[in-house]
């Protein structure tokens, strides 16, 4: 099993639909939890941190759920610009500067 | 964005050559890393360092060679490379506190589209 895991994708959806992924880990002594959204050809950017009681931030709402050993990521009211590829990152307890990234969900938001 | 630069941004090299690869960070942080985005896989971890020495080397070939002279630039020396070596490459700070490197946000560089013929 692999330490981070996502579906690859392509989810793609119409504009303003709410969409979903969620990211296993392996390492049930995680600790710290994260988001990232890259564009094509571009670096990954910090889109948030996953807390244990769940964040939100405008139209993204990010969600632990430790006893499945998932994050989630729900993104409503989809916009064009949202399409990208978004990448999570675990951080175990030992190391805790090493992040493990997942290889990303390439979510397409279509007109 | 300025805050962690990256050069340069595309790199073609032939496998004898001998390059280098600059990220320099604006943020005050003191702990930097150099992954490699290969197509389809994840991110990979290949060199960290904090306040200047190195803490982690990820089981990297020894034909790339990092280098942090202080805590604002850090370096990838290149050599011999192959051509699987081709990939992003990105540098990434964070900020190291009270001696422990947490896992803080870190903020990425835009990479360098490296190609190795």
């Amino acid at each position: 099993r692999k330490e981070v895991e996502q579906d690859p994708g392509p989810f793609n959806v119409p504009e303003g639909a709410t969409v979903a992924f969620n990211c296993t880990y392996s390492n049930s002594a995680s600790q710290s939890f994260f988001w990232y959204r890259q564009d094509c050809r571009k670096e990954p950017k910090l889109l948030m941190s996953v807390y244990s009681s769940g964040n939100e931030d405008g139209r993204f709402t990010a969600q632990l759920n430790r006893a499945s050993q998932y994050i989630s990521l729900l993104i409503r009211d989809s916009k064009l610009s949202d399409s990208a590829t978004y990448l999570c990152a675990v951080s175990p307890t030992s190391g805790t500067y090493k992040y493990i990234f997942g290889t990303g969900t390439r979510l397409k938001v279509l007109a | 964005e300025t805050g962690v630069t990256q050069t340069p941004r595309h790199l073609v090299m032939g496998m004898t050559n001998k390059k280098s690869l600059k990220c320099e960070q604006h943020l005050g942080h003191n702990a930097m890393y150099w992954y490699k985005q290969s197509a389809k896989k994840p991110l990979e971890l290949m060199f960290v360092y904090s306040l200047e020495e190195r803490v982690e080397n990820n089981s990297v070939p020894s034909r790339f060679s990092p280098e942090c002279p202080n805590s604002s630039h850090l370096f990838l020396h290149l050599h011999t490379l192959q051509p699987e070596d081709s990939a992003l490459y990105l540098c990434a700070s964070s900020q190291e506190l009270a001696g422990v490197l947490s896992a803080d946000t870190q903020y990425f560089g835009p990479g360098t589209r490296l190609t190795v013929l």
